[in-house]
């Protein structure tokens, strides 16, 4: 079965500094791979993707992840933390014949 | 602006009553979800369906129910049979179903609470 893991419950980070959420993954064959940032009570909102291609990945809000395959990890990375990023982050996972499997959330605090 | 529209936003249910939450998407996406979200964990699928008329279980169906009979809509079920309902329910939907590598869309949720 696959899985996906966030072993940070909280990530605290002053602002201006840079930020990573970490994200493992067990996924069998290629392994589509998402990240989404949820605000206080709202839906989940889609920041970024990996399906193939470029470990670096660009997303939305000048957040990117970076994928590496011998160590089954797709961190979230940001090099400049806002304030207005706090919020609860989720990874992902997923393949060609699966359903997503969402991560148990990591909750990022910046602090001015 | 395309998009899912959850509602209510907050709901309350008695013991013993059924209630309904809606779940509409004008994203013209096949697939839709619905996933239960607790204090502390994440995301976990109660119900899936891929196209119209057709719907599977997810990981926690059980005290739930669905029906699909328009492509635009999916609305969920909470029924007296699920002992512990009061959760924040979230409502998806992507361009295809299992397997797909394009992301989900996710509508603003419904609080649901026992009075």
């Amino acid at each position: 079965a696959q899985s996906v893991a966030q072993p940070e419950d909280q990530v605290n980070v002053a602002e201006g500094n840079p930020l990573t959420v970490k994200c493992t993954y067990s996924v069998s064959g290629n392994p589509y791979l998402f990240w989404y940032v949820q605000y206080p009570n709202r839906g989940l909102q889609f920041l970024l993707k990996y399906i193939t291609g470029d470990n670096l990945v660009k997303g939305s809000y000048g957040f990117e992840a970076e994928f590496n395959k011998s160590q089954t990890s797709f961190h979230l990375k940001k090099p400049s933390a806002l304030v207005s990023d706090s919020a609860l982050y989720f990874c992902a996972a997923g393949n060609a014949g699966n359903m997503l499997t969402f991560g148990g959330g990591t909750r990022l605090m910046v602090k001015p | 602006d395309g998009g899912i529209t959850q509602s209510p936003k907050y709901l309350f249910r008695k013991e013993g009553q059924n209630v309904t939450l809606s779940c509409e998407q004008n994203l013209n996406h096949d697939a839709m979800y619905w996933y239960r979200q607790d204090p502390g964990q994440g995301l976990r699928l109660i119900y899936y369906s891929q196209i119209v008329n057709d719907f599977q279980k997810g990981d926690i169906a059980e005290g739930y129910s669905v029906s699909r009979e328009k492509k635009e809509s999916f609305p969920l079920t909470v029924t007296s049979a699920q002992k512990n309902p009061t959760a924040f329910y979230l409502c998806a939907s992507s361009m295809f179903g299992q397997g797909s590598n394009q992301p989900q869309h996710f509508g603003d949720g419904t609080r649901l609470s026992i009075l």
